[in-house]
C-alpha cells in the first residue's frame, strides 16, 4: 500500500527566504505527483502537476522536482513572502484515474 | 473561471438524519471524487465516479453512497449520519486524460450532533 510521508511537519520562516518542502512516497510506480495549498477551513488550491515521465515542473516562484526511482519530490518555494502562509500537500495517483493518495502535509508560517 | 461548487459550506445534522451534500463542476470533467479530511488523518478518498452513473469505491466506503444522475454533478450520501461523520467533505473533479490536474471545491465542514 502506498504511503506519503512529508517533512517536516511544520516550518516557520523569515519573509525572504527560500522554502524546501519535502515528499517521499514508497512504491514508485506512480502515474502523477501534485502539489496542493490549502488555506485553514479552505479547499485545495492545485499548485504544480508533475508527471511520472517529468523530472520537474516550474509555476513563477515555485519548482518541484520528481525523483521517482527515489520515492521523492521536493517543492521549492522562491524568495517567500507571508501570503505564502499556508498547508502544502503532496499527492500521488497510480494511474489516470486520479485516485490520490495524501501526505498529512506541512504547515507554513513565513513571518513578516 | 472553472469551478467546483459544493452546495453547502457548513451543515449541522442530527444523529440519524439522511444527509446530502451536492457537488457541482462546469468543466465537463469525467471524473469526480469525494474525499474527506480529518487532523491526523488527512485526506482520504471515499468514492470517486468515472462518468455518469459509474462509481467506485475508495478507501472508506463504509456508510456512504454516491450518485451521479448526470456528468456535472456528484452527490454523496450519509445514510443514517453518525457522529463520526463529522467531518471536512471535499469535492474535486479531474479530466480522464490525465495530463491536467484535480480542481477541489471550498469544502463542507459537517457536523452531527
Amino acid at each position: 500500500k502506498q504511503e506519503v510521508t512529508q517533512i517536516p511537519a511544520a516550518l516557520s520562516v523569515p519573509e525572504g527566504e527560500n522554502l524546501v518542502l519535502n515528499c517521499s512516497f514508497t512504491d514508485s510506480a506512480i502515474y502523477n505527483l501534485q502539489w496542493f495549498r490549502q488555506d485553514p477551513g479552505k479547499g485545495l488550491t492545485s499548485l504544480l502537476l508533475i508527471q511520472s515521465s517529468q523530472r520537474e515542473q516550474t509555476s513563477g516562484r515555485l519548482n518541484a522536482s520528481l525523483d521517482k526511482s527515489s520515492g521523492r519530490s521536493t517543492l521549492y518555494i522562491a524568495a517567500s513572502q507571508p501570503g505564502d502562509s499556508a498547508t502544502y500537500l503532496c499527492a500521488v495517483s497510480p494511474d489516470s484515474w486520479g485516485k490520490l493518495q495524501f501526505g498529512a502535509g506541512t504547515q507554513v508560517v513565513v513571518t513578516p | 473561471d472553472v469551478k467546483v461548487t459544493q452546495s453547502s459550506r457548513y451543515l449541522v445534522k442530527r444523529t440519524g438524519e439522511k444527509v446530502f451534500l451536492e457537488c457541482v463542476q462546469d468543466m465537463d470533467h469525467e471524473n469526480m471524487f469525494w474525499y474527506r479530511q480529518d487532523p491526523g488523518l488527512g485526506l482520504r478518498l471515499i468514492y470517486f465516479s468515472y462518468d455518469v452513473k459509474m462509481k467506485e469505491k475508495g478507501d472508506i466506503p463504509e456508510g456512504y453512497s454516491v450518485s451521479r444522475e448526470k456528468k456535472e454533478r456528484f452527490s454523496l450520501i450519509l445514510e443514517s449520519a453518525s457522529t463520526n461523520q463529522t467531518s471536512m467533505y471535499l469535492c474535486a473533479s479531474k479530466s480522464r486524460t490525465g495530463f491536467y490536474g484535480y480542481t477541489f471545491g471550498s469544502g463542507t465542514r459537517l457536523t452531527v450532533v
